[in-house]
């Protein structure tokens, strides 16, 4: 399948460690933000999402996190799995609107 | 119904040449959206239609771009005249209500030569 990864930041870890992935937002008025994971030759997939009253939530095996003040979001993916190789990106909006702006991705591969 | 299915998968054109696309979303889904994403980039937002109401529209929508939804179920985006700068994925999503958990479908991947 094709490659939506091409010169995208690359994270690479060792299957069953964890791992962290950074997404800087730009717009300090939203205050809904997603994560999508996105594998070659298939459309975005939601993973997880966070609203802004919250700095933390948890599904399964994955965690985002939000600091508000410095417009940061991660995602921590527990005991990585070479199916969890994909691009991921972050996405932010402003409850209520339709537009959904996704950031820069970042490419995860495990390293069986 | 298992999710949002596009077509075609690709789509080769030559420039100037009108291409549609076809998406139809899953059944109880009444939004629907257009994302535009070139490689290595994230996806654009390109339009959105609640049932079939068009109501909202990306500047990235020059006027050589249309869609439509005529009942509320699949939808058409056409691109007259085609452009080498129009040469990207085509992503189609629904979605019940405002969520933002959108089902994308895999997308038309459009290359204009």
């Amino acid at each position: 399948g094709e490659s939506v990864g091409l010169h995208l930041p690359t994270l690479s870890v060792q299957e069953g460690d964890n791992s962290i992935i950074n997404c800087a937002y730009s717009n300090s008025a939203s205050d809904y933000f997603i994560w999508y994971k996105q594998e070659s030759g298939k459309g975005p997939q939601f993973i997880i999402d966070i609203r802004s009253n919250m700095d933390k939530r948890q599904g399964q095996r994955v965690t985002v996190l939000l600091n508000k003040t410095v417009k940061h979001l991660s995602l921590q993916i527990a005991a990585t799995q070479p199916g969890d190789s994909a691009v991921y990106f972050c996405a932010e909006t402003i409850a209520g609107y339709q537009k959904v702006t996704f950031g820069i991705g970042t490419k995860l591969q495990v390293i069986p | 119904d298992t999710g949002v299915s596009q077509n075609p998968r690709h789509k080769i054109t030559k420039r100037g040449q009108n291409v549609t696309f076809r998406c139809d979303p899953i059944s109880e889904h009444n939004r629907l959206y257009w994302y535009r994403q070139t490689l290595g980039q994230g996806p654009e937002f390109l339009t959105y239609f609640q049932n079939e109401a068009q109501l909202e529209k990306s500047r990235l929508l020059s006027d050589r771009f249309s869609a439509e939804r005529p009942k509320g179920s699949f939808s058409t985006l056409e691109i007259q005249r085609t452009e080498q700068g129009d040469s990207a994925m085509y992503l189609c999503a629904s979605s019940p209500d405002l969520n933002y958990g959108y089902t994308f479908g895999s997308g038309t991947r459009l290359t204009v030569v």
